[in-house]
């Protein structure tokens, strides 16, 4: 158990729908990234936040945001639902979000299945 | 560009040997991370072991150590004594230290299955 907990587990939706993956960093850690596994794109960085600020942005569409909550808790919201945006959306979380040499632990991940 | 290629797909182990996990990485920064984590069939990545760029001695924890080559530019995943449960998706990553970016790059992992 990594410490970082993500909610729901699974999720079944319908294209245009919009959703909401919740993520609770470990306790003290006060970085959270967000990341999308398919089987055609692999492991992709979605977005980072630090102590509640947006940090970094990769490849994520304008029909998804995130946000970082002032308990350190982080949502990332998919809005207009695609067949094409099925896959397993990873939260994780660091310490401080500096330097290479940081860890990141990674939730038990959201199954996102868009019919 | 930064990349990680894990030219495995798939690799298979008797129990109990040692198998090992190829990782190349290409960056321009000096100062990087290299991590592997697992994924068993259940699906969350699960930490293993990391490497620093400066670090002089080869990362080990428990069955797990990583053979960094860095003039080759490559980190290396070894198992010894393989059991059962190690079957399951390896990946490797990178984080650079330069780019004011956090980000963990992903290599597109390799299977490994493990048999009696």
């Amino acid at each position: 158990d990594s410490g970082v907990t993500q909610t729901p587990k699974h999720l079944i939706t319908a294209t245009g729908q919009r959703v909401t993956l919740r993520c609770s960093p470990r306790s003290g850690d006060l970085s959270v990234y967000w990341y999308q596994q398919s089987l055609d794109q692999g492991l992709q960085f979605l977005i980072q936040y630090y102590n509640g600020e947006e940090r970094a942005k990769g490849n994520i569409l304008e029909r998804f945001s995130a946000q970082q909550f002032p308990d350190l808790h982080s949502e990332l919201n998919l809005s207009s639902l695609e067949l094409g945006d099925s896959a397993l959306y990873f939260c994780a979380s660091s310490e401080q979000g500096g330097g290479p040499q940081e860890t990141q632990y990674f939730g038990p991940g959201t199954r996102l299945l868009v019919l | 560009a930064q990349k990680i290629t894990q030219t495995q797909p798939g690799m298979f182990v008797q129990e109990k040997e040692a198998v090992t996990l190829d990782c190349t990485y290409d960056t321009s920064d000096q100062s990087y991370g290299l991590f592997w984590y697992k994924q068993p069939s259940s699906g969350e990545m699960i930490f293993l072991i990391y490497q620093g760029s400066y670090d002089e001695q080869n990362a080990t924890e428990g069955r797990y150590s990583l053979n960094f080559q860095k003039a080759r530019k490559s980190a290396n995943l070894v198992i010894s004594a393989s059991q059962l449960g190690d079957s399951a998706m390896y990946f490797c990553a990178m984080r650079e230290g330069m780019m004011n970016t956090d980000k963990l790059i992903f290599g597109t992992g390799t299977r490994l299955q493990v048999f009696p």
